[in-house]
């Protein structure tokens, strides 16, 4: 069955740096174009970046092109994410996604806490 | 990119239906039949329950279902159960080709 499995998050320092990855079994993943998308505590759904299955499209919310980075490892089947500059409105849980078809986003990890506090 | 707009709260008792709207622009909702919905329990990740023009994956529910008229896309949950009662989020493609969420509706079953 589909799985996507976070990890990465952790306590961080406004100003660190610190990568998250998300490994997927049960499909073909360089089919599948995926994305990040992140929770802070209490608050709803912020879309942040996409990667198409080809790793040749990498989109970026505004609010965090030029301080996070996308990409995956197709020979791994796993998608990462660096953030750097840290700040603490950072601090929030990650999910990876899969792309399904029509806007759909089908399958989702369990999510990894970041959080950003000296 | 401003998130979609949606009512922070709808409540209905079971057996009831509701609906859950998700207003956009015309440079998202209202251009692409791409928008998405999603129901998040407490400290779990979301589901998607809807997408794209009357698609429902597998395994959910027909008692949802989706709409859209110009920039406002719609959840409809009928014959409301208890287990419905979870945060909602609707999502759509935008003209940046990025993705754009809704602010989330907190559905109360009485």
């Amino acid at each position: 069955q589909v799985q996507l499995v976070e990890s990465g998050g952790t306590l961080a320092e406004p100003g660190g740096s610190l990568t998250l990855s998300c490994a997927a079994s049960g499909f073909t993943f360089h089919i599948y174009h995926m994305a990040w998308v992140r929770q802070a505590p209490g608050e709803g759904l912020e879309w942040l970046s996409y990667i198409s299955g080809d790793e040749n499209d990498k989109i970026y919310a505004d609010s965090v092109r030029g301080r996070f980075t996308i990409a995956r490892d197709n020979a791994r089947k796993s998608l990462f994410l660096q953030l750097s500059s840290l700040r603490a409105e950072d601090t929030a849980v990650y999910y990876c996604m899969r792309g399904g078809v029509e806007g759909g986003w089908d399958y989702w990890g369990q999510g990894t806490l970041v959080t950003v506090s000296s | 990119q401003s998130a979609l707009t949606q009512p922070a709260s709808v409540s209905g008792s079971p057996g009831q239906s509701i609906t859950i709207s998700c207003t956009g622009t015309y440079s998202d909702v209202g251009k692409y039949n791409l928008v998405s919905w999603y129901q998040q329990y407490p400290g779990k990740a979301p589901r998607l329950i809807f997408y794209g023009v009357g698609n429902r994956p597998s395994g959910v529910s027909n008692r949802f279902s989706g709409s859209k008229s110009g920039n406002t896309a719609s959840l409809t949950i009928s014959g409301l159960q208890p287990e419905d009662e979870a945060d909602y989020f609707c999502c759509s493609f935008t003209h940046s080709s990025t993705y754009v969420f809704g602010t989330g509706t907190k559905v109360t079953v009485l």
